[in-house]
């Protein structure tokens, strides 16, 4: 199957600093990828859709100048965690579709994000 | 609104038994759905989809689902679940072509020997 690459898988940054999260597709040109941010034991909440060449989609409530996202290729998207606090510790996943509706989203593997 | 929703936040078996964990949908237009399971620390992994034909699917590991229009349902089945197969399981749905889904809460589902 298809493979979304996700880096780093973890990531300890001090309070203030920033953090860039890369999300690629390996073996395919994705379009469109999104982010989810994921606390423990809790379901995957969207945060952003990110277009290729084109400026992200955020959801209701999440922070655009907080949470950067840039699509600068057909197989790499980043999130940038900006001026990262304690409270934006959690688990980030990104994932890619193959094609548009209807086939499987591909999914990194996460990136565990700890702001001590 | 479109949604997915898991009604159970944990599904304990024996290993050896059957399992089912369930999930309905609220999507429009004509549903694609999803199952992935997420080991701790992990992304999530496709385990099998539903687009059209067959309401029967069968997946990954030994797994199927069972599209229900009727009843909005796609509940993930297992004949004889595994130690192994426990996890955390994510039902998902889109109707759109941009590929967005929508997860249900999760199920943690707990295989005992």
């Amino acid at each position: 199957g298809a493979v979304v690459s996700q880096h780093p898988s973890r990531v300890i940054c001090k309070s203030g600093t920033s953090v860039k999260i890369e999300c690629r597709s390996l073996d395919f040109q994705a379009t469109t990828m999104f982010w989810y941010r994921q606390f423990p034991k809790q379901s995957l909440m969207l945060m952003a859709t990110s277009n290729e060449g084109s400026k992200a989609t955020y959801e209701q409530g999440v922070e655009k100048d907080k949470f950067l996202i840039n699509h600068a290729s057909l197989t790499l998207s980043t999130l940038t965690v900006t001026s990262a606090h304690p409270e934006d510790s959690s688990f980030y996943i990104c994932s890619a579709n193959r094609g548009g509706g209807g086939t499987e989203a591909f999914f990194g593997q996460g990136t565990r994000l700890t702001v001590v | 609104a479109q949604s997915v929703a898991q009604p159970e936040d944990q599904v304990n078996v024996a290993e050896g038994n059957p399992l089912t964990v369930k999930c309905t949908y609220s999507v429009s237009g004509n549903p694609y759905l999803f199952w992935y399971v997420q080991y701790p620390n992990r992304g999530l992994q496709f385990l099998l989809k539903y687009i059209t034909g067959d309401n029967l699917v069968k997946g990954s590991y030994g797994f199927e689902a069972e599209f229900n229009k009727s009843q909005t349902s796609f509940h993930l089945k297992k004949p004889s679940a595994l130690v192994s197969d426990s996890a955390l399981y994510f039902c998902a749905g889109g109707g759109s072509t941009l590929g967005r889904l929508y997860f249900g809460r999760g199920t943690q589902l707990t295989v005992w020997p």
